[in-house]
């Protein structure tokens, strides 16, 4: 089974420029997950898609960052303009299903996309 | 709020020693646990995972315990291997509803010196 696939690795960019990152889920599951995780820190929650609608976001900083996932599929996540404190590496994970009580219904994650910003 | 509290790293030993990383956690109603691992360059990793209180969960010599009474899931291994140097995140998770996502700890560096 191939993994959630992530790019880019790697980003440098100017505060106030703009970046994108973009996810590839598992096949055929249906919640995927965009977290932070500042250096030192634990991931962070940004945003969570059940196919294509938004679950939660409420700690994504909607002044700046927007994320979609079209057609229940692949997603995108954006931060424009980008700030200092943005650097971070930006993890996206997915599960089968968040409905329903399953304890088999795990997280699996990506490799991270890692955003320096100068 | 639901929180995960970790031991503070990073966490020194020689191979062979035996591991323990504290966790503890602050949470309503029944989460499930987890424990995650991130090798250097790598994404994070599903180790183990508690479901219900006084589940054991358990993978690759680790072994962790969902302590309801005392709000733990520390992670033990009884010999530790240079290959299991890494971070390692505590985690609670509730899966019904829309809330599918996790809660991490800070995470606990494990250094493994041979």
């Amino acid at each position: 089974e191939a993994g959630v696939a992530q790019s880019p690795r790697y980003k440098i960019i100017e505060k106030r420029q703009s970046v994108a990152f973009w996810c590839n889920p598992i096949s055929g599951h249906a919640t995927l997950y965009w977290y932070q995780q500042i250096l030192g820190q634990g991931p962070k929650l940004l945003i969570q898609f059940q196919n294509n609608g938004v679950v939660d976001d409420s700690q994504l900083p909607k002044d700046r960052f927007s994320a979609e996932r079209l057609k229940g599929v692949d997603s995108t996540l954006k931060i424009q303009p980008a700030k200092l404190e943005d650097s971070a590496v930006y993890l996206c994970a997915s599960s089968l299903d968040a409905g329903g009580w399953s304890g088999a219904n795990v997280l699996t994650f990506g490799a991270g996309s890692r955003l320096t910003v100068l | 709020g639901n929180s995960v509290t970790q031991m503070e790293g990073p966490v020194t030993l020689s191979e062979e020693a035996f591991l323990t990383i504290n966790c503890t956690y602050t949470a309503t109603g029944y989460p499930s646990l987890f424990w995650y691992v991130q090798y250097p360059g790598e994404g994070l990793q599903l180790l183990l995972k508690a479901t219900k209180a006084d589940d054991k969960g358990s993978n690759k010599g680790f072994e962790a315990t969902y302590r309801k009474e005392t709000t733990s899931f520390h992670l033990e291994k009884g010999s530790v291997q240079v290959s299991d140097s890494a971070v390692y995140f505590c985690a609670l998770g509730y899966y019904g509803g829309s809330q599918g996502n996790l809660i991490f700890g800070k995470g606990t560096k494990l250094s493994v010196k041979p």
